[in-house]
């Protein structure tokens, strides 16, 4: 596609359940980012792909927080053990490489029951 | 505490009237800084970007500047329309390899006609 895409638009979880978010960034972007935005609040750093490197994961809140980008292209970042304070939007924003514009997905907005 | 800010949370305006958002950053190494648009429901959208070797960049309707002596950006949108209202983010990247964009909390545009 054109645009980065992330799927699924809207999830609502039980509190204990796991959840995988998936992203799809732009073709032939390097680099790949996942942000986690409350509301009212700008996004906050989750952690950074090259490729299909994790170059840095200093954002994840906690060791409930897993990402992956096996192959270079698609992520997914999986939330284990949903608690209600991981309710928000999650963004995903790919780039050509790192200090070049980041183009963004509409994101994932999770809901904790 | 967060490394981007804004001064005003929430600016309002008429159509045709000309708008300044004002963010102040305190790293000093950042050397990339970009404006962002998000509207409700939607991902952070790319408006302009800068680089620390530059005070002044012009886009349609928009310019960014950049006072690294008094470490503040601003957006300027000249004669705003009601599709300029949105929450506007500015956004650093500190000089440091691996590192991603550092956002600030957002000003509120609104627009009426």
């Amino acid at each position: 596609g054109a645009g980065v895409s992330q799927s699924p638009r809207y999830k609502v979880a039980k509190r204990g359940q796991d959840v995988a978010l998936r992203c799809d960034p732009i073709s032939g972007h390097v680099s790949l980012f996942w942000y986690q935005q409350a509301l009212g609040q700008g996004p906050e750093f989750l952690t950074y792909f090259q490729n299909e490197a994790q170059l840095d994961k200093s954002g994840l809140p906690s060791d409930r927080f897993f990402a992956e980008r096996p192959e270079g292209s698609v992520s997914t970042l999986k939330i284990q053990r949903t608690q209600q304070e991981d309710s928000a939007v999650y963004l995903c924003a790919s780039s050509l490489g790192m200090n070049t514009e980041a183009f963004f997905g509409q994101g994932t907005r999770l809901t904790v029951v | 505490g967060e490394s981007v800010g804004l001064h005003l949370p929430t600016l309002s305006v008429q159509e045709g009237d000309n708008s300044i958002i004002n963010c102040a950053y305190s790293n000093s190494a950042s050397d990339y800084f970009i404006w962002y648009k998000q509207e409700s429901g939607k991902g952070p959208q790319f408006i302009i970007d800068i680089r620390s070797n530059m005070d002044k960049r012009q886009g349609q309707r928009v310019t960014v500047l950049l006072n690294k002596t008094v470490k503040h950006l601003s957006l300027q949108i000249a004669a705003t329309q009601p599709g300029d209202s949105a929450v506007y983010f500015c956004a650093e990247r500190p000089n440091q390899a691996g590192t991603a964009l550092i956002f600030g909390k957002g000003t509120t545009l609104s627009v009426s006609s």
